[in-house]
């Protein structure tokens, strides 16, 4: 089944900022838009954006979510130790009626 | 605090079944749609199935439909997946998760394991 595409990995310095990319179709980002996950290894998923690209409470403000199109994308700034994490996008397909996730970006940091 | 909390999982031969639970508590549990959602071993994540809040639709992915069964009762904020017929390929992390404009509440994650 059809999902969104992300980079499988990148790398950047402590500092710097880092721009994550998801790339569906008009069917699901292009539509409503891509909500975002951080996971470290080992643990559960955690949202940091939901899909108007607000964030819940409790995720820093260095997280900031946006659409261009069928492009999503999230920007870390000020990247520290701990947002080493792999980072997914999800958005619900209204042909498909169902959630698809991205496979994932590995962010070294 | 919203909290589910995922049980059930195990060791399973192929061809096996398992019932996996998710308690619900913090919130409104009858207010929302329920999705289930696994994690091969090393892999992305996968969406496999979601239950409307009433319970009344479900939906599967296609690698699971007619195999699992998703269901829910409100009254003790609980949500299932009845798991039959186990393949090697639905080894990995099941996760119950709260749909809230994306998805937003995840569980800590049941572990399935089916070996030949």
């Amino acid at each position: 089944q059809a999902g969104l595409t992300q980079p499988p990995s990148m790398s950047n310095d402590l500092g710097q900022t880092a721009t994550l990319t998801c790339t569906g179709n008009n069917n699901n980002v292009g539509n409503e838009g891509a909500s975002w996950l951080q996971q470290h290894q080992g643990h559960p998923p955690k949202l940091l954006s939901y899909r108007k690209n607000n964030r819940p409470s409790g995720v820093s403000q260095r997280f900031s979510a946006s659409r261009s199109g069928n492009t999503a994308s999230l920007t870390i700034t000020g990247l520290q130790p701990d947002d080493e994490a792999d980072y997914y996008c999800v958005a619900w397909d209204s042909t498909l009626s169902f959630w698809v996730f991205g496979g994932g970006t590995k962010l070294t940091v | 605090q919203e909290w589910l909390v995922e049980s059930g999982g195990g060791s399973v031969k192929s061809g096996g079944s398992l019932r996996l639970s998710c308690g619900a508590s913090g919130f409104r549990f009858g207010d929302y749609y329920m999705s289930w959602i696994r994690q091969a071993p090393g892999k992305g994540l996968e969406w496999i199935s979601f239950i409307t809040s009433s319970g009344t639709f479900t939906k599967y992915a296609d690698s699971v439909m007619g195999r699992f069964t998703v269901s829910r009762d409100n009254a003790k904020n609980l949500l299932f997946l009845q798991m039959n017929n186990l393949r090697g390929d639905d080894t990995g992390v099941y996760y119950c998760a709260r749909e809230l404009d994306g998805i937003d509440v995840w569980g800590q994650g049941t572990t399935v394991s089916v070996s030949s």
